[in-house]
């Protein structure tokens, strides 16, 4: 079966603007997970989606945000982008605790 | 989650076994150890999970050891794709994994 898909693969954006990446979970899977990762601080947890509804947050500022839609499918967007915000962003998708990452979005921020 | 201490780096032999230690000393009895690893720039890929008792799969084998306080992740036959960045992970299975900071093997041919 078709793995978790995210899209795109590598992103160059301005500070000051916004972005919004997105992930479709492995068929069946309710579970949609981000995360960032930077050379500094690792991999971090940004938030999980569970059938449409925010069920966890890790620490990052209201400029990160998401939202999962109706067929599993989630988006995340971030606001106003800071130099810092580079990173790669990886979802994750996951039924019953199983957890499948995709291969990730690279965004760049100039 | 509970806090798991791994070395930062180890080398292995091509063809030799690859043994990874873990060490989570305040794992809760109902936290599971998995293990995790990443290749670079890729996303992570679930090797392994256990509980209590030993486990082996098509890629590896997890001893954990009788008081649960550490693990060793086995890799039985070492190939030169297994260089990778590999994540010891104490978590209950809910969905918020916290990844410290993993152990970079290195194959050496």
């Amino acid at each position: 079966k078709a793995g978790v898909t995210q899209t795109p693969r590598y992103l160059i954006k301005t500070r000051g603007q916004q972005v919004t990446l997105s992930c479709s979970p492995i068929s069946g899977h309710r579970s949609v997970s981000w995360y960032q990762q930077t050379p500094g601080q690792g991999l971090q947890f940004l938030f999980e989606y569970f059938s449409e509804t925010q069920r966890n947050k890790g620490n990052f500022p209201g400029r990160f945000s998401g939202r999962q839609f109706s067929n599993s499918r989630s988006e995340m967007n971030v606001s106003t982008l800071e130099l810092g915000d580079s990173a790669l962003y990886l979802c994750a998708s996951s039924e019953k605790g199983g957890y499948t990452f995709g291969s990730g979005t690279r965004l760049t921020v100039v | 989650d509970a806090k798991t201490t791994q070395p930062p780096s180890m080398d292995c032999a091509e063809g030799r076994a690859a043994n990874l230690p873990c060490n989570h000393s305040t794992i809760s009895g109902n936290e599971y150890v998995y293990w995790y690893r990443q290749i670079h720039s890729q996303g992570p890929q679930y090797i392994i999970h256990g509980l209590k008792n030993n486990e082996t799969n098509e890629m590896a084998s997890l001893i954990i050891t009788e008081d649960r306080k550490s693990s060793t992740l086995i890799l039985p036959h070492a190939t030169l794709r297994d260089t990778a960045v590999y994540y010891c992970i104490a978590n209950f299975g809910n969905e918020k994994l916290t990844f410290g900071t993993g152990t970079r093997l290195t194959i050496i041919p």
